[in-house]
């Protein structure tokens, strides 16, 4: 089952609003990762943080790795349609083997014109 | 495109049949992992492999094993396959253990 908390599960927003997510857990991490997958595609890689409180920004998405090391956040600003797609969160556990990661269940994002 | 190819891309075959799915990792890893990805359970780690050894291994069934051979390429293979094990199978690549991993397209298996 899954690890992660991921929320929300959805999100229906218009175009040029921002979007929030993010992933808790009651366990430690050491890394965050942040994907986007599109229907019958491989999730593609969007933001790596490897440092509690680290803020990283790519384009208009930013993430930050929780404080507390049990969370993670990811914001897209301003979207636009082809924002639209399921966001996956994974963390590595500092108990968990290196390369082992944890997925969330995913955000579906839905961006209206 | 993220330098990771799967092959095949679609395969359907009956139950208790066995098949075998390719990877070949992004040039320069050495980290080869495989994920499940159904409907109803999300992405599942199955195992991970490094420079041809495993190294972790998540809830993959004893119907299934993997190998990372010496080209680094990797091999999952799936026996006495069940309707169940329908799903999206990933495999992913990694320049060591704690780097970031890049997914490829995907194999989608059906089972009928």
């Amino acid at each position: 089952g899954q690890q992660l908390n991921q929320s929300p599960q959805s999100m229906f927003i218009q175009e040029g609003e921002d979007v929030s997510m993010n992933c808790t857990s009651s366990s430690i991490f050491n890394t965050w990762l942040w994907y986007k997958q599109d229907p019958g595609e491989g999730p593609v890689l969007l933001i790596a943080l490897y440092k509690a409180g680290e803020l990283t920004s790519n384009g208009r998405l930013t993430a930050q790795f929780g404080i507390t090391r049990k969370d993670s956040f990811l914001n897209i600003s301003a979207s636009i349609p082809s924002d639209v797609g399921i966001y996956f969160c994974a963390g590595q556990r500092t108990t968990d083997s290196w390369g082992k990661f944890q997925f969330g269940a995913g955000t579906q994002v839905v961006v209206t014109p | 495109d993220s330098g990771v190819t799967q092959t095949p891309k679609h395969l359907i075959t009956a139950t208790g049949q066995r098949v075998t799915l390719r990877c070949s990792p992004r040039s320069g890893d050495l980290s080869v992992y495989w994920y499940q990805q159904s409907l109803d359970q999300g992405l599942q780690f199955l195992i991970h492999y490094y420079n041809g050894e495993e190294r972790a291994k998540g809830n993959i069934l004893e119907r299934f094993s993997a190998q990372q051979f010496p080209d680094l390429h990797s091999e999952l293979n799936l026996s006495s396959l069940e309707l169940g094990d329908s799903a999206l199978y990933f495999c992913a690549s990694s320049v060591g253990d704690l780097h970031e991993q890049y997914f490829g397209p995907g194999t989608r298996l059906t089972v009928t």
